[in-house]
């Protein structure tokens, strides 16, 4: 079973500020399985990027997904007060453990 | 417009039962795999199950194999999960969600609360 390892566990930024999630999975994998979701308290996740680097449908462009093979980074290039939240990314069967972005 | 409704969460002692809904509108249910995510309280999201578009082919975690069951019925727009012999662990939100391709989860549901505790 592939194990997702996400750093850091927390995140403090100030609104305006870039964000850069790390996922590192314990094996090689197909970007076309390496997804990103986004996660407000008492709410359900929500698909962010798809395929390791493709934004799902009304995500704003200020976020963006890169990598390959076993390191994938999510990129909030400037954060709005609604970007603080959880962050998971998720291979297949499996869920990174999170990186919390809360304000600083 | 997507939506996915749960229903059938609540409060279950341990070994007992409980089987949870995912009502689907908005799309063409039975061209999509469907999937069940639980995300204990304060925890990280764990994909339980899912299965394919005729109901043929399943997945479960290891940790459930063998007390839970899903399923689905394309007729009336709906999937399930049949929680048996419950263990306080299975406390959980459970949400389901439409599978896009390559466990792709594009769409989720509000999620069902389910309590085990005697």
């Amino acid at each position: 079973e592939i194990v997702l390892t996400q750093s850091p566990g927390t995140l403090s930024l100030s609104p305006g500020e870039r964000a850069t999630l790390s996922c590192r999975t314990s094996q090689a994998v197909s970007s076309n399985f390496l997804h990103w979701y986004q996660q407000k308290p008492g709410q359900a996740p929500r698909l962010l990027i798809y395929g390791a680097s493709s934004r799902a449908t009304g995500i704003p462009d200020r976020f963006s997904g890169s990598g390959s093979g076993t390191d994938f980074t999510l990129t909030i290039s400037r954060l709005e007060p609604e970007d603080f939240a959880v962050y998971y990314c998720q291979k297949s069967g499996s869920f990174g453990p999170g990186t919390k972005v809360d304000i600083k | 417009e997507v939506e996915l409704v749960e229903s059938g969460g609540g409060l279950v002692q341990p070994g007992g039962s409980l089987r949870l809904s995912c009502a689907a509108s908005g799309f063409t249910f039975h061209n999509y795999w469907m999937t069940w995510v639980r995300q204990a309280p304060g925890k990280g999201l764990e994909l339980v199950t899912n299965v394919n578009q005729d109901g043929s082919q399943t997945y479960y975690m290891a940790s459930v194999r063998g007390r839970f069951t899903t399923s689905r019925d394309n007729a009336k727009n709906s999937a399930y999960l049949e929680v048996n012999n419950v263990r306080v662990e299975d406390t959980a939100v459970y949400y389901c969600a439409r599978d896009s391709g390559s466990t792709r989860l594009d769409f989720w549901g509000q999620g069902a609360l389910v309590t085990v505790s005697s």
